[in-house]
């Protein structure tokens, strides 16, 4: 039984390019979540999606992110135009339900940009 | 929002010592869990202990939800111990977590 996965693991970007980070939840969840973590710090939240909804985006900067999950395939967070502060490690978790529930995490993608 | 605090922020151990890390929050939640962060950056699933007690071999972790604190306990630690521990809650039935700053853990030989 996989767990989450994510890829790719590591990532490069020159700024202005895209980044595109992809997660595959646990067989059976349906609830995904981002997270990101910024060097020496913990895991902040970012957006919280179910199969075509985002459910939660309180934690997404406002311009450049976006996420989404669609009914086939798996969860994409996209940065555009990245700046050297998007670099981070990117994690992904997914759970059964939305509550109350054991929350799995990724092995997590690392961005850096030069 | 709720306030998830950890302590203390940095440890070091001999191998073979005994810890007890702490986890504050400042209102009920739905969801604790307790996280191991290895220094290859893994996140892995210690424990989902919204209440009571559980173990693991050397490792345990107990919560009580009304005084609102966890304690990860870790016996006879080795050099594979180290990393950052980090607590997680979720506030009420919102779904997302929020994480505590983590206690960074050195193990040495």
């Amino acid at each position: 039984n996989a767990g989450v996965m994510q890829n790719p693991r590591h990532l490069v970007r020159r700024r202005g390019q895209e980044a595109r980070l992809r997660c595959s939840p646990m067989k059976g969840h349906s609830h995904v979540y981002w997270y990101r973590q910024l060097p020496e710090e913990g895991l902040k939240f970012m957006v919280y999606l179910q199969k075509e909804n985002i459910i939660d985006e309180s934690g997404m900067p406002k311009e450049r992110f976006s996420a989404e999950f669609p009914k086939e395939g798996p969860s994409i967070l996209r940065i555009q135009q990245v700046v050297r502060g998007d670099s981070a490690a990117y994690f992904c978790a997914s759970s059964i339900s939305s509550s109350g529930n054991t929350i799995y995490f990724g092995e997590g993608s690392w961005l850096t940009v030069v | 929002g709720i306030q998830v605090e950890q302590s203390p922020p940095d440890l070091i151990l001999q191998e073979g010592a005994n810890s007890t890390l702490r986890c504050n929050f400042s209102d009920s939640v739905n969801n604790l869990q307790w996280f191991h962060q290895n220094p290859w950056g893994q996140l892995i699933n210690l424990f989902y202990i919204p209440s009571g007690t559980k173990q693991n071999g050397r490792l345990s972790a107990t919560t009580v939800a009304t005084e609102r604190y966890s304690l990860l306990y870790i016996s006879s630690s080795q050099t594979t111990d180290s990393g950052v521990y980090f607590c997680a809650v979720e506030p009420g039935s919102q779904g997302n977590l929020i994480f505590g700053k983590g206690t960074k853990l050195s193990v040495k030989p």
